[in-house]
């Protein structure tokens, strides 16, 4: 069975520094979808980012960028440049190739970016 | 735009009194959750739909049942509510890889709040 653990509950940082969000999983699977999604608070929940296990190439949206680490099933956000509208849950998934789309979570971690 | 629409916002329902919540996408995904959230939890998945195929999640109680009557439309019915149920529920859909172009993320709804008296 897949598990998708974030080691962090919650961060901390000031307004503009670049912070880190740490999120490991557990596979034997070797294609796989992994999630970084964003909930802010009473809103809705939308995809910050989108990494597929077969690309080496770690994925970037704007100021948001992923560190994946497949050898060590590691698949870290980077935001940079935070703006207090990061303000939010960051919640790492995973899911695999051909699953029944079953998403499988971490526990999330709470992002706070301070003025 | 497209998107995914939860109807209501918020809800209060007795104890022991049926509600429905309701879905709606003008995405045209073919598949349809339903997550369960509580407070600073991750969703916890119910069920879903891939087309009509009904799927359901080992650990979802009986008293949570679905509906799909077309495409654009999903409804959560809880036959019984319970004070355990009160939390957030949401509806996502994300379109089949199997139709030969990339699985895309789920989308998600703004959710129903639950509460339950």
């Amino acid at each position: 069975a897949q598990t998708v653990t974030q080691s962090q509950p919650e961060m901390s940082v000031q307004e503009a520094e670049t912070v880190t969000l740490s999120c490991t999983y557990d596979t034997s699977e070797n294609n796989y979808y992994l999630f970084w999604y964003k909930q802010p608070p009473s809103r809705q929940m939308i995809l910050v980012i989108r990494q597929e296990a077969y690309k080496q190439q770690n994925a970037t949206e704007n100021r948001f960028s992923v560190n994946f680490q497949k050898a060590a099933k590691s698949f870290s956000l980077k935001i940079s440049d935070s703006q207090l509208g990061d303000t939010a849950m960051y919640f790492c998934a995973f899911m695999k190739f051909g699953s029944n789309y079953q998403l499988i979570w971490g526990a999330g971690t709470k992002l706070i970016i301070k003025p | 735009d497209a998107m995914v629409i939860q109807n209501p916002r918020y809800q209060v329902t007795q104890f022991g009194k049926p509600v429905t919540l309701s879905c709606s996408q003008t995405l045209n995904h073919n598949v349809m959750y339903w997550y369960q959230q509580k407070s600073s939890q991750a969703p916890k998945l119910l069920f879903h739909y891939y087309d009509k195929d009904f799927n359901n999640e080992a650990d979802t109680p009986d008293n949570f049942q679905s509906r799909r009557p077309n495409t654009s439309f999903c409804f959560l019915d809880i036959r019984s509510p319970g004070l355990g149920d009160a939390a957030m529920y949401l509806c996502a859909t994300s379109r089949d890889r199997l139709a030969g172009t990339p699985l895309r993320e789920a989308f998600f709804g703004q959710g129903t709040r639950l509460t339950v008296v």
